[in-house]
Parts: structure tokens; sequence; C-alpha cells
């Protein structure tokens, strides 16, 4: 079946350790992105990518890390400079910036990261 | 400023009552794109619909429908005969295409349907 995937579902760390959540899609979709949602809020952009290789901060993006060295893959690392990293996290892939279309977003099942 | 305002936080109806979650817009460019998402309590978003500014035809699947009016900046979403699976948390969002091209979602309306 094809969708996005996102391990573990339910995480703990503690607090000062860093963190990486996986986000893997097999939609051949070139644009990734990595958005927090905390209760009761929208969503907010972390870090997004148009292609391999390349990222782009969102509103979000200090304390985080992302690489994109393949297509399907987009891992994000909370880091210890993160001041408050619990969260639900949300990864999401899109065929990006196709024609003229602006496509809709597919997102993951989300990580719920939880830092004691 | 919010750039979408979904400004009904919860709602809560009784099964089989319809009910219209609303969406402001704010946005000067004459190109954008807006979108409903649906996010039930397992946390997937799930994507409902895409509309662009130049397309202001009304929109109806099955129960659901949407009303697009450029003049009000509205793009509201309305849920007839509603059904205990239709509770969820639900996005409405924007794509100004002319800027940075980042989606940006309201804050969600939590809708309750009440069996």
């Amino acid at each position: 079946d094809g969708g996005i995937t996102q391990s573990p579902k339910y995480l703990f760390r503690k607090e000062g350790q860093n963190v990486t959540l996986s986000c893997e899609q097999n939609l051949n979709h070139d644009a990734m992105y990595w958005y927090r949602q905390d209760p009761g809020q929208g969503l907010r952009l972390i870090y997004y990518s148009q292609i391999v290789n390349d990222f782009q901060k969102g509103d979000i993006a200090e304390g985080y890390s992302v690489s994109r060295e393949k297509k399907e893959s987009f891992p994000l690392t909370v880091t210890s400079a993160q001041k408050n990293p619990t969260a639900f996290y949300l990864c999401a892939s899109s065929m990006g910036l196709a024609g003229s279309s602006y496509n809709e977003q597919f997102f993951g099942p989300g990580t719920r990261l939880t830092v004691l | 400023a919010q750039k979408v305002t979904q400004a009904q936080t919860e709602i809560s109806v009784v099964e089989k009552e319809d009910v219209t979650l609303d969406c402001v817009y704010e946005t000067r460019d004459t190109t954008y794109y807006l979108f409903w998402y649906k996010q039930p309590p397992s946390g997937e978003l799930v994507f409902l619909i895409r509309r662009n500014s130049f397309d202001e035809q009304n929109e109806i699947s099955g129960r659901y429908s949407w009303n697009f009016q450029k003049s009000t900046s509205s793009f509201n979403f309305t849920i007839t005969a509603s059904q205990v699976v239709d509770s969820a948390v639900y996005f409405c969002a924007l794509i100004e295409v002319n800027r940075d091209d980042k989606i940006i979602f309201g804050k969600g309306t939590r809708l309750h349907i009440l069996p």
C-alpha cells in the first residue's frame, strides 16, 4: 500500500537527549514536511524539503534538524536545544509544485513525543 | 494577524443535525489555494478538498459540501445529516502562490457529534 509511515507512534525521552523521528513515504512525492501540533493548536511548520538534498526552515525550526538524503525519507531530529519538545509531530508529503498545481499534502499517523 | 481564522473552537451537535464549520482567510494574492482536512482521534490528517481561487463553484461530495465566497473571503464546510464518525478536528488551510508556497493552517474546529 502507498502511504507515509512514521515510527514510533509514541516516544519517551529524557530531557537533554537528542531524538530522531522517522518518516518514510512510498508515494514518489518530491516534497516532504514536518509539523508540530500542540493541544488546541493548529499545525506549525518545522522544516520542509522540495527536493532531495535540499530543505528549508519553517516557522519554528529552532532546536530541530533534518536531512533529505533520499527521496523516500525525511527524518527529524529534536535536539536538546528545543526548549519544549513534548508535542505531536506529523510528517507529510506532496507532489510538490508539479506544473501549475498546488497539490494536497498526505499525512502520516504522527509520533507523540514526551520528554520526561 | 491570522491568515486563516476558524472562529469556532469547538462545536457539539446531535447526530443527524446539519453543521457548518466556518473558515475565513486573508490574502492579497489573486492566486491561492484553499484546503480542508479532517483529523480523527487517531491523529492522521485526511485531505478532504482543494479549491483554487479561480473556481468559486460550490462543491458537494455526499454529505459534505463547501461554500467558497471570495467576496467575504470565506470557505465554509457543511456536513449534512451528521454522524458520530464525523467527530474530529477539522482544519482549513491556505496556500498563497506568490508567497513562499507554504501551507498555512487555521487552528481547527473540534466537532463532537453526539449520539
